[in-house]
This record gives C-alpha cells, structure tokens and sequence, in this order.
C-alpha cells in the first residue's frame, strides 16, 4: 500500500515559469514532511521540510505548502531556472523515535530555456 | 569529509552469482540504510540499522543480508542475485535521535545489473 502519493509523475516548464508538484497522504501518524531534490547520476539530497502545525515554508524560491484537513502537501518552485531540472520526492515519517522515511514516486522536472 | 562512500559504482552480475556492496561514511551519524530505485517506483527501503549493533527489514528485505560492520560501515549482501534485483542501490545515513528524522545523507549510489 502505497502511503504517500505523488503526482506528476512528469513535469516540464518554462524558465521563469512556477513548478508545483503535489502530494497526499494517508497515515495521521506522520509528524514532518520533506522534500528530497536528485540530479541524475547522483543520490537524493534534502530540500526542504515541513511540519503540519505550519502551513506554508519558504527557502528561496522553493516553498511547502501544507493544507492537515486535506492531507496534502505541495512544493513550489518560483521562477523555475534549468538548473532546477531533477527529480524530486516528497517524503513522510512519524516522530523523533521514528527510522522509516516512506517516499513518494518521485516527479521529474525539466525547465526548458 | 566525503560523507556517504559506496563501492562499487558499477557492477554487472549473471544469474546466482553473489555480491556484496559496501557502504562507509565520515559523519560520526548513528543510523544507515540501503535502498533501492527502480524507474517509476521511487525509493524503497531494503534495510536499516538504527544504531550499531542493530539492523531491521525496510520494505522490501527478501533477497538481501546486510551486516553493520561498525559505526562507520553498513554493507548489503547479494546471495544469489536475480535478474529482479537490477537497480540503483542507495546507502543513506542519518546522524541520530539528536537531529531531525527526515534528514537523511545519501551516497552516490550503485547501478547493479543482474543478467
């Protein structure tokens, strides 16, 4: 059973454009929220994270936005450069005492000039 | 410091053979994982020590050993590699309890093909 879904699974914008990847949820359990960004060739690296006491966390151009009643949560990307071109997976896991991050499947961004 | 190391980066197996692959890192963190990423399926945890001593099944166990040599070292062990076992291996770490759950520290990974 797949615990957090993510869509697109593709996604292509035009630099300057907004990229909004999505995804949602199933298990109350789940305490915080991060966004993993991975170039090929490469392994996944944190992005951003997000609790559900807040709805919306910004780091530069890219921003979480949490809606807890909907249990979905979204990342945007502002002004999208090619260099933003990845894969990125949205991620869950429960408390401080828990190992297990469960993962999307993962959207693949590409920014065309 | 070069954080998570893994070795081999490339490696092709027939049917039965075995392997193992291996997995360091320099960060003085607790916990280590091994997952898998399959095209479309994302990632999937195979295992993971939490601390060292310590190791349980992620998602997807059957086919796999893995051994926590020591703090800094988390290998994962091929026993009889089957065409379904062609993927990316990624090692993560994660430096404890102190610090936040989510963040984790992957490796450059390993592209493993079983013919």
């Amino acid at each position: 059973q797949q615990q957090v879904k993510q869509s697109p699974q593709s996604l292509i914008v035009q630099k300057g454009g907004i990229s909004i990847i999505n995804c949602a949820y199933e298990n109350t359990a789940f305490d915080y929220f991060p966004w993993y960004q991975q170039f090929p060739g490469k392994g996944p690296a944190l992005l951003i994270a997000i609790r559900p006491d807040v709805s919306e966390k910004k780091e530069g151009r890219f921003t979480i936005s949490f809606n807890k009643s909907a249990k979905q949560f979204s990342l945007h990307i502002m002004d999208s450069q090619p260099g933003d071109s990845a894969t990125y997976f949205c991620a869950a896991i429960s408390g401080a005492g828990s190992y297990q991050l469960t993962f999307g499947k993962g959207t693949k961004l590409s920014v065309i000039p | 410091n070069a954080g998570v190391t893994q070795t081999p980066k490339f490696q092709v197996l027939k049917t039965g053979q075995s392997m193992t692959l291996q997995c360091a890192q320099d960060m003085n963190h607790n916990s280590m994982y091994w997952y898998r990423q399959d095209p479309g399926m994302g990632l999937r945890l195979i295992y993971y020590s939490a601390s060292e001593g310590t190791t349980d099944k992620g998602e997807v166990p059957n086919g796999y050993n893995v051994s926590r040599l020591n703090k800094r070292e988390f290998s994962l062990r091929l026993e009889s590699a089957a065409p379904s076992q062609t993927s990316v291996y990624f090692c993560a770490s994660r430096p404890g309890l102190a610090g936040p759950p989510y963040e984790q520290y992957f490796g450059p990974g390993t592209r493993l093909t079983v013919t």
